[in-house]
């Protein structure tokens, strides 16, 4: 079967830095996502990796390593609007998006 | 430019009942989805579909139908709903599946079936 795992939740605090983790065992990789979905709302875009290595963009980062079958978001800065869950997606062989449950990142002063 | 939108935002429906979903996107895409999305569980595909006039099942087709109206139009009709069914359903768009294309996601209708 295809799964996805993610830690369910993770505190941090205003001003650090925090890594999210996902491990993922799918048929074929073909790119992996992060999304970030605030409460009641919908999932928008934050990064997409295919090849290994790390991405920047802003505070946010994403690594990927294809080998492990592992990949993290890093959110540097942390400021009280990045509470939120933090959606791990990978494109399996058939080019369907897996989802995993996703990560609730809660940030206290 | 108002990208994928959908209707309604809230629905509560009694057993038996039947509903549609409407989603519509402004952003030429072929492909377009339908989730559902539950406390602690990944967004799960219901159906979804690669061109207008195309549909495919998803993960969790059961209990669902759908139509490709037109290019910017997909509905998700729940004949007899049920409990189970109770969730947020979004709709998404994309460009294609391969590559950096993302997903671009409406609000999302929660649904309460009593």
């Amino acid at each position: 079967g295809q799964n996805i795992d993610q830690p369910t939740e993770m505190t941090a605090t205003e001003g650090a830095i925090v890594q999210i983790n996902c491990t993922y065992q799918t048929s074929g990789f073909n790119g992996l996502f992060w999304y970030q979905q605030h409460a009641g709302e919908a999932p928008t875009f934050l990064s997409y990796n295919v090849l290994d290595g790390l991405e920047e963009k802003g505070r946010f980062s994403s690594f990927l390593s294809r080998s492990k079958g592992y990949s993290y978001l890093l959110l540097k800065e942390l400021q009280m609007k990045d509470s939120a869950s933090y959606l791990c997606a990978v494109i399996d062989s058939n080019y369907q998006l897996i989802w995993g449950a996703g990560t609730k990142l809660i940030i206290k002063p | 430019n108002a990208g994928v939108t959908q209707t309604p935002k809230f629905r509560v429906l009694k057993t038996g009942q039947s509903m549609t979903l409407l989603c519509a996107q402004d952003m030429n895409h072929e492909y377009m989805y339908w989730y559902r999305q539950d406390p602690g569980m990944g967004l799960r595909l219901i159906h979804y579909s690669v061109g207008e006039g195309t549909t495919a099942k998803g993960e969790v087709p059961d209990g669902y139908n759908v139509s490709r109206l037109n290019k910017r139009e997909f509905s998700l009709r729940l004949e007899s709903a049920a409990p189970s069914q109770t969730s947020v359903y979004f709709c998404a768009s994309s460009y294609s599946t391969s590559g950096s294309n993302e997903q671009f996601f409406g609000p999302g209708t929660r649904l309460t079936v009593l």
